[in-house]
């Protein structure tokens, strides 16, 4: 177990709604990094948090966004939610930006 | 061309077998490889970790890293049951942010016949 604690595991929505999950990083990590994780692929990176400030952005549109707070948890917000959203949503968190990161057991997300 | 390629699955092989799995991968800034474990329904746990070319051995497990041809390997012996799931290699470069972000495999997976 890497101590790196996701909610809620399951979540079905339908299209259009917003979502918000939450990451508990690894104690003593200040990074969080959020990714998305679609049916028979691998890890698509979606954003990295470091110290509470976006630290760096991958390929996907405004509705995604999200937060850190000062104990280095984290949410990920999705707006207008769309089917292509479906998918299980990872959080990875690091001691440091730019060290090994530890990931969570997902979020798995249905929507319909 | 994506990013990083890796072989396609499924692989079955018997108990006791050695595996090879590899990826290939085109972004020259990429530094650091590392291979990781999926068991179904579960987060990907890390497994291997290596900067830059080299060697690196843990248990039943190497990994293997060639900059020069741009290629990734991790070698499984005597391979066992437990050791089913679905192997990601995944790549970063230097630095933070988005530099640091893993560049993921698709991933493949792997049987062990007992």
């Amino acid at each position: 177990e890497t101590g790196v604690t996701q909610s809620p595991t399951h979540l079905i929505k339908t299209r259009g709604q917003q979502v918000t999950l939450r990451c508990s990083s690894q104690s003593g990590h200040n990074t969080v990094s959020w990714y998305q994780q679609a049916l028979g692929q691998g890890p698509q990176f979606i954003f990295q948090y470091y110290r509470e400030e976006e630290n760096g952005r991958g390929n996907f549109p405004p509705r995604f966004s999200g937060l850190q707070f000062p104990n280095y948890s984290s949410e990920l917000n999705v707006n207008a939610l769309e089917l292509d959203d479906s998918a299980l949503y990872l959080c990875a968190s690091s001691r440091s930006a730019g060290e090994t990161q530890y990931f969570g057991p997902g979020t798995r997300l249905l929507v319909l | 061309q994506k990013e990083v390629e890796q072989d396609p699955g499924p692989l079955s092989v018997p108990e006791g077998a050695i595996v090879s799995l590899n990826c290939t991968y085109s972004n020259s800034a990429f530094q650091y490889f590392m291979w990781y474990r999926q068991y179904s329904r579960k987060g990907p746990e890390l497994l291997m970790y290596t900067y830059s070319s080299g060697n690196k051995e843990d248990g039943r497990f190497t990994a293997q890293v060639d900059k020069s041809s741009k290629y990734i390997s991790l070698f499984i012996r005597d391979s066992q049951p437990s050791d089913s799931a679905t192997y990601l290699c995944a790549m970063s470069g230097e630095g933070t942010g988005a530099n640091s972000k893993l560049t993921f495999g698709k991933g493949i997976t792997l049987s062990v016949r007992p």
